[in-house]
């Protein structure tokens, strides 16, 4: 592995169902973000964590959830989807709050 | 909350320049970012500005004026690849990135 791996690249899931969205990375950094990505909006923050055993919410929140075991492994979780959770799904990770974030290649999801 | 403003599409040939602004909003201010990302593909980062000022990296530049809440990406010599969304983003009082809804630029032979 190098970099940031997402899993899977893409979904279809019926509403109601529970998800979870995969993100590793192998840069030991150890901050790492979830994002969505819709058109017009921009990249918006649904939870981020600056270290391992932290978590913490961004803009939009509502219907996910993450843990952060490990430095490697940040999983987004949507409990029951709904429709207006379509969108594309980027992981990023950075070594610390003040640098670059990498981003993962995306997990696109479409929830019918 | 944040606002940050750039233009929807530009369109430029290739082998001139373009130049893409930005207009942030926000609650504390900790460095702006622009990055890159083709369609389909993930974003990756081009600049970094937390001082006023132009920093230049090859054909890429980017400026920032702290007090008017401004900043452009200038693109030169433009090619082909060049072509793709060009993202705005600004590192708050909080230490975490909002982005603004992204440029396309298509440059055109």
């Amino acid at each position: 592995i190098a970099g940031i791996t997402q899993a899977p690249t893409s979904q279809i899931l019926a509403a109601g169902r529970r998800m979870t969205l995969r993100c590793t990375q192998d840069m030991r950094h150890n901050a790492m973000y979830w994002y969505r990505q819709d058109l017009g909006l921009g990249l918006r923050l649904i939870h981020y964590s600056n270290t391992a055993g932290t978590t913490g919410k961004g803009e939009v929140p509502d219907g996910y959830s993450v843990s952060r075991a490990n430095t490697d492994d940040f999983p987004l979780t949507l409990a029951s989807a709904v429709p207006s959770q379509t969108s594309v799904y980027f992981c990023a990770s950075s070594d610390g709050e003040v640098d670059e974030q990498f981003f993962g290649p995306g997990t696109r999801l479409t929830v019918l | 909350g944040q606002n940050i403003d750039q233009p929807t599409e530009m369109t430029a040939t290739e082998g001139a320049i373009v130049q893409i602004n930005c207009t942030y909003q926000t609650s504390g201010f900790n460095g702006l970012f622009w990055y890159q990302q083709h369609a389909g593909e993930a974003p990756t980062f081009l600049s970094y500005n937390v001082l006023d000022g132009l920093e230049e990296k090859g054909r890429f530049s980017s400026f920032l004026s702290r007090s008017k809440g401004y900043s452009y990406l200038l693109l030169k010599e433009l090619q082909m690849k060049d072509s793709a969304s060009y993202l705005c983003a600004v590192r708050g009082g909080d230490y975490k990135l909002s982005f603004g809804a992204g440029t396309t630029v298509t440059v055109r032979a």
